[in-house]
């Protein structure tokens, strides 16, 4: 089944304490993206893969790290979380064919509270 | 710098009336404009894009959207809502001819009636 993976779904954590979110996908698509979704303000992006190796900022990096060795994962990482980084997040993925307009797929989401 | 507003937090609606969600984009150039579908506890799910030609989009579950390039508006419609269309409805912008780095807007919570 096509999908898109994200774990954990939740996690309660405190201020400081690294963690990663992994993120997967079956699709073999180049495109990946972490959004965070808080009340009011819909979907932000917070980083974004056109490929393997080439990462970028979205609208709202400060405080995430990421990286995209393989095609398939992109893990999204909080060096040190703050209590403003309580979201829900998702991550989505999509062929990146031009011309199309590809749909995204998002994964499940990964309930964040930072304590 | 590309935005979008939807207007309405909630929309009520009984089942069986037709429904509108609303959707107005800002953008420096020809858009692509999508909807997508969130389900309690579930991530979102694609429903329908406009990328170019017919202005009215058709989509998953019934739903159509009209682009409305005058106007910079892409409404969500559907002819006779059902009760487990209740949802929260995305609308989102790129100027990107891949469909990548969307813009959303702030969702509209879509509630029908029996």
């Amino acid at each position: 089944e096509a999908q898109v993976t994200q774990n954990p779904r939740y996690l309660i954590t405190v201020t400081g304490k690294k963690l990663t979110v992994t993120c997967s996908q079956n699709m073999n698509h180049e495109y990946m993206s972490w959004y965070r979704q808080d009340p009011g303000l819909g979907l932000r992006q917070i980083y974004y893969s056109m490929n393997v190796e080439v990462t970028d900022k979205g609208d709202v990096p400060e405080g995430y790290k990421v990286s995209r060795k393989e095609k398939r994962n992109f893990p999204l990482i909080l060096e040190s979380p703050s209590p403003n980084q309580t979201s829900l997040y998702f991550c989505a993925s999509s062929f990146r064919t031009s011309g199309r307009g590809n749909e995204q797929f998002f994964g499940p989401g990964t309930r964040l509270t930072v304590l | 710098a590309q935005s979008v507003a939807q207007p309405e937090d909630q929309v009520n609606v009984a089942e069986g009336n037709p429904l509108t969600v609303k959707c107005t984009y800002s953008v420096s150039g020809n858009p692509y404009l999508f909807w997508y579908v969130q389900y309690p506890n579930r991530g979102l799910q694609f429903l329908l894009k406009y990328i170019t030609g017919d202005n009215l989009v058709k989509g998953s579950y019934g739903f159509e959207a009209e682009f409305n390039k005058s106007q910079t508006s892409f409404h969500l419609k559907k002819p006779s809502a059902l009760v487990s269309d209740s949802a929260l409805y995305f609308c989102a912008v790129t100027l990107n001819n891949a469909g990548n780095m969307l813009t959303f807007g702030g969702g509209t919570r879509l509630m029908v009636k029996p």
